[in-house]
């Protein structure tokens, strides 16, 4: 079983939609939580970032970590054109030097 | 402020060659990672690197090695180059040691073994 679990299927949303994604982990050690965002051709760009569990919000883009699940997850809100991108969750424990990091989605925002 | 500079973007190598990749991390900052990734297994972590010295290691052969100099400028460098090391190789860095505060990470290099 893979630390961090992320169903790599692209996604296409109607310009305006809510986009919704998600990764399950198993390692109980995590404790941060992050999500990038990766456009074509460029290394991935930190998007969200959060501490152990509950909820984070930042303009259109709600993190959300559910640490008894073992489940977070990232919602876009009035989703736009430039949202357009490779969205990946990471992880990582106390004091560690290293990211786990999820496979990825492909999110189309189709105008 | 500059961020993380790869150099070279982009390479093809022929199978049994030797390569070298560099990274500029963001200034002041003194922890550089590097992480591979490909399709197939998106992001895995290579090593990291603060003050000159390898802090951890992912779980790579040992044809993948590293170093960072006293400018905190980093090399990685991959021996006996295998079909299956087409990758974009992507080096990030961070203030502190601890990924938890998130990474900057450069536009990668990207590398093919023909």
């Amino acid at each position: 079983q893979k630390e961090v679990e992320q169903d790599p299927g692209p996604l296409s949303v109607p310009e305006g939609a809510i986009v919704s994604l998600n990764c399950t982990y198993s390692n109980s050690a995590f404790q941060y939580f992050m999500w990038y965002r990766q456009y074509s051709r460029k290394g991935p760009e930190l998007l969200m970032y959060t501490y152990s569990s509950g909820n984070k919000e930042d303009g259109r883009f709600t993190a959300q970590v559910d640490k008894s699940s073992k489940y977070i997850s990232l919602f876009i809100r009035d989703s736009q054109p430039s949202d357009s991108a490779t969205y990946l969750c990471a992880m990582s424990g106390m004091g560690n030097n290293r990211l786990a990091f999820g496979k990825g989605n492909q999110v189309v925002v189709i105008p | 402020k500059a961020g993380v500079t790869q150099t070279p973007r982009y390479l093809i190598k022929t199978r049994g060659q030797q390569v070298t990749l560099s990274c500029s991390p963001i200034s002041g900052h003194r922890s550089v990672s590097w992480y591979q990734q490909t399709p197939g297994q998106g992001l895995q972590f290579l090593f990291e690197y603060f003050s000159e010295t390898q802090r951890n290691k992912g779980n790579f052969p040992g044809r993948f090695s590293g170093r960072q100099f006293s400018n905190s400028r980093s090399e990685m460098n991959v021996s006996t180059l295998e079909l299956g090391d087409s990758a974009l190789y992507l080096c990030a860095s961070s203030l502190v040691t601890a990924a938890n505060y998130g990474y900057t990470f450069g536009s990668g290099t990207r590398l093919t073994v023909v």
